[in-house]
């Protein structure tokens, strides 16, 4: 079973701070991977994708991989109260498929 | 506004009553995908198509069917709603059969409640 780990939270940081989401996978061979932002009673909204070791920029956000550690992180600088939503990572199936699965996600709450 | 559509945004239905949830996407992607959302579940796929003509079983396929006869339309049908049914459903969509980054876009989801 493939499985992709997050803490649920909330993880609440004060308004400017940096927010430090983590996520960790099971699938060795996963090449893609994923931050969505879900805000309350609204659909997953793509954010970020990285598909090779190190950083990736975008803005404030910030995404991370380690495939050594089947480890990917996403960093909000400058956090805002607006970036309160949860934020749910995705590994692309490593097989011959589409698929992706899915963490249960992170709450987030920025405090203003 | 190019995207993907959802109908109904909710529906209450009672048990044993048939049902299809309809998504429409205007971004030519290949591949489209069906998932429920439950608290303290995640996303879980239902059932998705790698192109048109084409479906697949997901995670959680019983009890719901799908059809994709262009590349526009997957539709989600309920044959006989039950009430461990009731979810958020969500579609989604990717540009290519088995691409290498396949990020996937949602539509606005539908909250069904079967009674």
């Amino acid at each position: 079973q493939k499985e992709v780990e997050q803490n649920s939270g909330p993880l609440s940081v004060p308004e400017g701070a940096i927010a430090s989401l983590n996520c960790t996978y099971s699938d060795r061979v996963s090449q893609s991977f994923f931050w969505y932002r879900q805000y309350s009673g609204k659909s997953p909204e793509l954010i970020m994708s990285i598909y090779s070791n190190g950083d990736k920029e975008d803005g404030r956000f910030t995404a991370q991989l380690n495939k050594a550690s089947q480890y990917v992180s996403l960093l909000i600088r400058d956090s805002q109260p607006s970036d309160s939503a949860t934020y749910l990572c995705a590994v692309k199936d490593g097989g011959a498929t589409n698929k992706l699965i899915f963490g249960t996600g992170t709450l987030l709450a920025v405090q203003p | 506004i190019a995207g993907i559509t959802q109908a109904p945004t909710s529906q209450i239905l009672a048990a044993g009553r048939r049902m299809t949830l309809r998504c429409t996407q205007d971004m030519r992607h290949n591949a489209m995908y069906w998932y429920r959302q439950d608290l303290g579940l995640g996303l879980r796929l239902i059932h998705y198509s790698n192109t048109a003509g084409t479906t697949g079983k997901g995670e959680v396929p019983d009890g719901y069917s799908v059809s994709r006869a262009n590349t526009d339309d997957f539709p989600l049908t309920l044959a006989s709603a039950v009430p461990s049914q009731t979810s958020v459903y969500f579609c989604a969509s990717s540009e290519g059969e088995t691409t290498f980054y396949n990020e996937q876009f949602f539509g606005p989801g539908t909250r069904l409640t079967v009674l």
